[in-house]
């Protein structure tokens, strides 16, 4: 059972454009989001979060969007630049203690000079 | 760099043999989760551990243990192994048991022949 679904496998967006990446989970426990982003044959890098009692979090240019009734969240980058070019992960941790998180299986990033 | 280290960065072995990958965490992070990556999947939770202790444990095999040690490095022992235990294997560390971004190692690498 995927808790936390990222429906789109590759996205490709041109370099200047607003690059949005898509996040679905279906476990009402979950309480904290993260974005992680990982290039080849590096760890993923940490690189926004959100508590779910908040709607929104703005860190440069990247900004987080949570939708808790729809159980939906999303990253927009902008403006888009080449080196953001990676695959970027959602994940979601619950209450209870152990914030273990659950990880999307990714979306490929490719922007496009 | 994240300041978790992991190594070796990469393990080539054969079945049925036993191996053990360490992690460093972050300097002042008590907590470290081990995180399996297998091809084109998420990142799936194995286990974590808080200060020496056990936390909580995800899809981990019998075959496979950990523990942290006083100095709080941990290690993940794979025994028995098999094809499909061929994988990536993340170590994430964190301050405590608060909802903070925990933070990646570049993983091992794990091809069994």
């Amino acid at each position: 059972d995927q808790q936390v679904k990222q429906n789109s496998p590759s996205l490709s967006v041109q370099e200047g454009r607003i690059s949005i990446l898509n996040c679905d989970y279906t476990n009402s426990m979950f309480d904290y989001f993260l974005w992680y982003k990982k290039y080849p044959a590096e760890g993923p890098t940490f690189l926004i979060s959100i508590s779910s009692i908040k709607d929104k979090n703005e860190d440069g240019r990247f900004t987080v969007f949570l939708n808790k009734s729809a159980k939906h969240l999303s990253l927009h980058i902008v403006p888009s630049q080449p080196g953001d070019s990676a695959v970027y992960f959602c994940a979601a941790s619950a209450v209870g203690g152990t914030y273990k998180y659950i990880f999307g299986t990714g979306t490929r990033l490719k922007v496009l000079a | 760099d994240s300041g978790v280290t992991q190594t070796p960065k990469h393990l080539i072995t054969a079945t049925g043999q036993r191996v053990t990958l360490r992690c460093s965490p972050r300097s002042g992070d008590l907590s470290v989760y081990w995180y399996q990556q297998s091809l084109d999947q998420g990142l799936q939770f194995l286990i974590q551990y808080y200060n020496g202790e056990e936390r909580a444990k995800g899809n981990i095999l019998e075959r496979f243990s950990a523990q942290q040690f006083p100095d709080l490095h941990s290690e993940l022992n794979l025994s028995s192994l098999e094809l499909g235990d061929s994988a990536l294997y993340f170590c994430a560390s964190s301050v405590g048991l608060n909802n903070q971004p925990q933070h990646f190692g570049d993983g091992t690498r794990l091809s069994i022949l």
